[in-house]
């Protein structure tokens, strides 16, 4: 069964400090996302990466950067966590091919309180 | 205007109805297209793509409507393990790697 696998299921941190997010995928995807997920918001894309060491912004990348050394890992990193980013941080991952018939599959999410 | 839009909901139904969702997409040149389904404190998951043609998965059926960029879900004969989220989902581009979601439906499903 393929994984998508969230190092950190219930995470509580302090205002400032700095936070890591870890995600790995064991399906050999290409591109990798982090979101956030807030009632009444939906998801928004933070940053993603189609490939090891690129990078790209997404909607909402202030106060957030990312980090992909690895094909199956991506990482996101709260710089100095605030309490306006307690949230769920869902991390996915997508192949370039069958794109049409698997979308993205999702890691079972890190839900974050900023403190 | 959101890029995908779709009626938050609730909608509170009792077993066995049928039930349909819509949501609107504004990005004409929109690729692919799915439904996904989360459960309450869980990650979204793949329910369904949508074809141009329309699909049909058991009780499920998806539509697409490029002409008028509507996507709809219809559930037949209800169950109470529907109940969940329904979240819109928009593909801009042709490599998977620029989803759009919307911010989902509420489905209960009562006895």
């Amino acid at each position: 069964d393929v994984k998508v696998t969230q190092s950190s299921r219930y995470l509580v941190k302090r205002t400032g400090e700095k936070v890591f997010l870890e995600c790995v995928q064991d399906m050999d995807h290409e591109n990798m996302f982090w979101y956030r997920q807030d009632p009444g918001l939906g998801l928004r894309l933070i940053y993603f990466s189609y490939d090891v060491k690129m990078k790209e912004k997404g909607d909402i990348p202030e106060g957030y950067s990312v980090s992909r050394e690895k094909k199956e890992r991506f990482s996101l990193i709260l710089e100095s966590a605030s309490t306006n980013q307690t949230s769920m941080y869902l991390c996915a991952s997508s192949s370039n091919r069958d794109r049409e018939n698997y979308g993205y599959t999702f890691g079972s999410g890190t839900r974050l309180t900023v403190v | 205007r959101k890029e995908v839009e779709q009626d938050p909901g609730p909608f509170n139904v009792p077993e066995g109805a049928t039930v349909a969702f819509n949501c609107t997409y504004s990005n004409s040149a929109s690729q692919s297209f799915f439904w996904y389904r989360q459960d309450c404190r869980k990650e979204p998951k793949l329910l369904m793509s949508v074809y141009s043609s329309g699909n049909e998965d058991g009780r499920f059926t998806a539509q697409l409507n490029r002409a008028s960029q509507y996507i709809s879900l219809l559930i037949r004969d209800s169950k109470l393990s529907d109940s969940a989220t329904y979240l819109c989902v928009v593909n801009y581009r042709d490599n998977n790697n620029d989803m759009r979601f919307g911010a989902g439906t509420r489905l209960t499903v009562k006895p």
